[in-house]
């Protein structure tokens, strides 16, 4: 079993640009949670997809949105990039109504805006 | 909301030291607590949890109590290794159903030999 699996893993993108990372949830899940984590701070809780909508959704701005496809992989994608949004995004897994304890983390794509 | 406070890391100790990463949370409810690690590189695993009060979660040589009357859940271990110098993050979780997880800032643990 490959876990989350996030892809790229480094990417290094200039002001105003967009981006797109992705997802692969562990198999058997069908909920994924995206994470933004700042240098030296906790995850902060960006929105969760399940069914391919969104069910909850954290405090980020509209430049930021998702996608959730049939196979229950996501898209985090980010417009309109501020030197802000620099971070570590995390991809986070579970199945539908399970508690945390079965909450699965990826490594993380480490995106530098300059 | 809920909220946490952690002790500011970083933490550093000689190995087979005695550790103690404080944790206080404000919360509406009983909501359950977590601890994770984040080892370089990786992304973050439950360590230990708990999910009521007097509860007393325990992984690794690791142990936190729920202590509801001080909204704390203090992780501790008697002897640390190198192994464990990573991040380590208090998170609550609201008793509403949903998967929002609320961390900490983290602390990081480096320990030497």
């Amino acid at each position: 079993d490959a876990g989350v699996t996030q892809s790229p893993t480094h990417l290094i993108k200039t002001r105003g640009q967009q981006v797109t990372l992705r997802c692969s949830p562990k198999s058997g899940h069908d909920t994924v949670s995206w994470y933004q984590q700042a240098l030296g701070q906790g995850p902060q809780f960006i929105f969760q997809y399940y069914e391919e909508e969104e069910r909850q959704r954290g405090n980020f701005p509209d430049r930021f949105s998702g996608h959730q496809f049939p196979n229950y992989s996501s898209e985090l994608n980010v417009n309109a990039l501020l030197l802000g949004d620099s971070a570590l995004y995390l991809c986070a897994s579970s199945e539908n109504g399970q508690t945390n304890e079965k909450l699965f983390f990826g490594s993380g794509t480490q995106l530098s805006v300059l | 909301g809920n909220s946490v406070t952690q002790m500011e890391g970083p933490v550093t100790l000689s190995e087979e030291a005695f550790l103690t990463i404080n944790c206080t949370y404000t919360a509406t409810g009983y909501p359950s607590l977590f601890w994770y690690v984040q080892y370089p590189g990786e992304g973050l695993q439950l360590l230990l949890k708990a999910t009521k009060a007097d509860d007393k979660g325990s992984n690794k040589g690791f142990e936190a109590t729920y202590r509801k009357e001080t909204t704390s859940f203090h992780l501790e271990k008697g002897s640390v290794q190198v192994s464990d110098s990573a991040v380590y993050f208090c998170a609550p979780f609201p008793s509403t159903y949903g998967n929002k997880l609320v961390f900490g800032a983290g602390t990081i643990l480096r320990v030497k030999s």
